[in-house]
């Protein structure tokens, strides 16, 4: 069964410093993978996806994400945090039937 | 690009009672749309997949009779909590896609506030 594991429930960074949120995923077959951000009290937001293209994948606001298959890694960095990066941030995979199974989020934290 | 409306935003009801919450795909057609519950600070759970014009898939453990779910067109998916409880408070998204997750990536609502008294 297909799984995302996300290391850290919470990440503080100060602000201008990298970004880097893990996630790691288990997959019977080639995975599609997501990052989602999440505002509180709102729905979620597309950050990036791979979707077996190129494995250095770039998304909105600054982030990127490199699927590494043989770490079985999707993790998402920005080279420079903003205040306004403050959110949670979903790992999902999607494996078949176009279900998105999301890890369990890492609250970033951006210190002043 | 595409838009999911969700509705209500909030909705407190008292235990017992029944809530509708909507999910439109404003721009688009989706023949699939999901529903997720998100308890606080945790992830979202999915709770099944909505199937235009059939009966939607649940997941395991997801009570059918307490989560009615109609999809009766191509653009309106309902999640009805029947004879809610306090443990049903939560928060509810939905989300839809024009070609499924490996296509475009889904498109999610803003959620449901549902909080029962």
């Amino acid at each position: 069964a297909q799984s995302v594991t996300q290391l850290g429930s919470h990440v503080s960074v100060s602000e201008g410093a990298l970004v880097l949120l893990r996630c790691n995923y288990s997959s019977s077959v080639p995975p599609y993978l997501f990052w989602y951000v999440q505002y509180p009290n709102q729905g979620l937001q597309l950050l990036l996806k791979y979707t077996s293209a190129a494995t250095l994948v770039k998304g909105i606001n600054g982030f990127e994400a490199e699927f590494k298959k043989s770490e079985t890694s999707f993790h998402l960095t920005k080279p420079s945090a903003h205040m306004s990066d403050a959110a949670e941030y979903f790992c999902a995979v999607s494996e078949r039937n176009d279900k998105i199974i999301f890890g369990k989020g890492t609250r970033l934290h951006i210190l002043p | 690009g595409a838009v999911v409306s969700q509705h209500p935003s909030r909705v407190i009801c008292k235990s017992g009672t029944s809530v509708k919450i909507e999910c439109r795909s404003l721009d688009f057609q989706a023949t699939t749309m999901f529903w997720y519950r998100q308890f606080p600070k945790q992830s979202l759970m999915l709770m099944a997949t909505s199937n235009e014009g059939s009966k939607a898939t649940y997941e395991q453990g997801v009570e059918k009779d307490k989560f009615l779910i109609n999809h009766a067109s191509l653009t309106l998916s309902t999640l009805t909590v029947t004879s809610a409880h306090p443990e049903d408070s939560s928060f509810y998204i939905c989300s839809a896609g024009l070609g499924g997750a490996r296509s475009y990536g889904y498109t999610f609502g803003s959620g449901t506030r549902l909080t029962v008294v």
